[in-house]
């Protein structure tokens, strides 16, 4: 099955202990985007990588890091987390291409507490 | 940069209503238009997609939107509703040859039995 895969699915942790949600696609899409979904504000962009070794800030990178070593696998890494990056994360992939690069196909999303 | 305004925070309506959500995008260039939609307890998908051609577009489970260029307008129309509608509602721009896309606050709808 088609699919984007996030871990974890739930995940309660403290302020400056590091992190990493990690994301893959089994679909060999070369699009990959994360984005933070917060009440009020819908989703932003974090980062996204339009192939292997090519990354990108999106609205809201502050405070994230991303790799994108491999082409299936785009993990976002929070070095140092705060209670601001309290949210629901979703990563998302497509083929790419000035249209197709958001038709965007979803993971479950993460929801992440920093206490 | 395009932004996405979506009119509606929570819609609540009841069964066999009809429904418009509305979506202006600020930016004078070529762009391409999305509804996504996310009911409770699944994944964010498309719902449907304007890149070019006829305006008024279908999607899935009888949803439509009709793109106004002159009005910067993506609005999402379902003449009846069911309670299987009742999700959460996104608009989503994309400047022609940006790979950044911009989402809408999210319209939640609400339909009653």
């Amino acid at each position: 099955e088609a699919q984007v895969t996030q871990n974890p699915r739930y995940l309660i942790t403290v302020t400056g202990k590091k992190l990493t949600v990690t994301c893959s696609q089994n679909m060999n899409h070369e699009y990959m985007s994360w984005y933070r979904q917060d009440p009020g504000l819908g989703l932003r962009q974090i980062y996204y990588s339009m192939n292997v070794e090519v990354t990108d800030k999106g609205d809201v990178p502050e405070g994230y890091k991303v790799s994108r070593k491999e082409k299936r696998n785009f993990p976002l890494i929070l070095e140092s987390p705060s209670p601001n990056q309290t949210s629901l994360y979703f990563c998302a992939s497509s083929w790419g291409g000035t249209s197709g690069a958001n038709v965007l196909t979803f993971g479950a999303g993460s929801r992440l507490t920093v206490l | 940069a395009q932004s996405v305004s979506q009119h509606n925070h929570h819609v609540i309506l009841s069964e066999a209503a009809s429904l418009e959500l509305g979506c202006n995008y600020s930016y004078g260039g070529t762009v391409n238009l999305f509804w996504y939609v996310q009911y409770p307890g699944q994944h964010l998908q498309l719902l449907l997609k304007y890149f070019s051609g006829d305006p008024l577009v279908k999607g899935i489970k009888g949803f439509e939107a009709e793109f106004i260029k002159s009005k910067f307008s993506f609005n999402l129309r379902k003449p009846s509703v069911q309670w299987s509608d009742t999700a959460e509602y996104f608009c989503a721009v994309n400047a022609r040859g940006d790979y950044k896309l911009s989402f809408g606050a999210g319209t939640t709808v609400t339909v009653r039995a």
